[in-house]
């Protein structure tokens, strides 16, 4: 069974530029959940898709959005990014809210 | 509002020794409890959890009880090897509520052959 992927694993960008990163849940998975990890902040909930719909958001600006598309497949997006935005982006997915969740490798994001 | 804490690392160990992890949390709702593990360049992988009160839950040789009376999971094995070498985290999430999981901020594990 394939695990959660997430694409791409690397990423390099610049003040200013927006990013948008992928994440492929596990078949049959519907809830998928975004986590962003620093070293200084450690792991950050960011917000949380099931069924298209957003049913939860952490703490963070406006400039951090998600989507979630019928198949599951979820995006995040941060715009007009800053140097702090660097760090591990995780997704994870769960069947229901039951069920642990499972995550996939992260993408890097770096901000020159 | 939720909150986990976690032991203080880095912790190193000699291979074969006795491993415990200590994790407190605090929790407005009736939570599970989770121990994750994430090894260099990798995500996080699920080592166990417990969803209720006095629950034991075990992987790999891995184990912790849901210690209600003293808001605990601390982690323990009993005889660590090189391959166990990886930050742990310890996280929790309120039943009948949302995906959302709170996490500790991460013990460095580095067990020496």
């Amino acid at each position: 069974k394939a695990g959660v992927t997430q694409t791409p694993r690397y990423l390099i960008k610049t003040r200013g530029q927006q990013v948008t990163l992928s994440c492929s849940p596990i078949s049959g998975h519907r809830s998928v959940s975004w986590y962003q990890q620093t070293p200084g902040q450690g792991l950050q909930f960011l917000f949380e898709y099931f069924s298209e719909t957003q049913r939860n958001k952490g703490n963070f600006p406006g400039r951090f959005s998600g989507r979630q598309f019928s198949n599951s497949r979820s995006e995040m997006n941060v715009s007009t990014l800053e140097l702090g935005d660097s760090a591990l982006y995780l997704c994870a997915s769960s069947m229901t809210a039951d069920q642990p969740q499972h995550f996939g490798d992260g993408t890097r994001l770096s901000i020159l | 509002g939720n909150s986990v804490t976690q032991m203080e690392g880095p912790v190193t160990l000699s291979e074969e020794a006795f491993l415990t992890i200590n994790c407190t949390y605090t929790a407005t709702g009736y939570p599970s409890l989770f121990w994750y593990v994430q090894y260099p360049g990798e995500g996080l992988q699920l080592l166990l959890k417990a969803t209720k009160a006095d629950d034991k839950g075990s992987n790999k040789g891995f184990e912790a009880t849901y210690r209600k009376e003293t808001t605990s999971f601390h982690l323990e094995k009993g005889s660590v090897q090189v391959s166990d070498s990886a930050v742990y985290f310890c996280a929790l999430r309120i039943n009948f509520g949302n995906e959302k999981l709170t996490f500790g901020t991460g013990t460095r594990l580095t067990i020496i052959p």
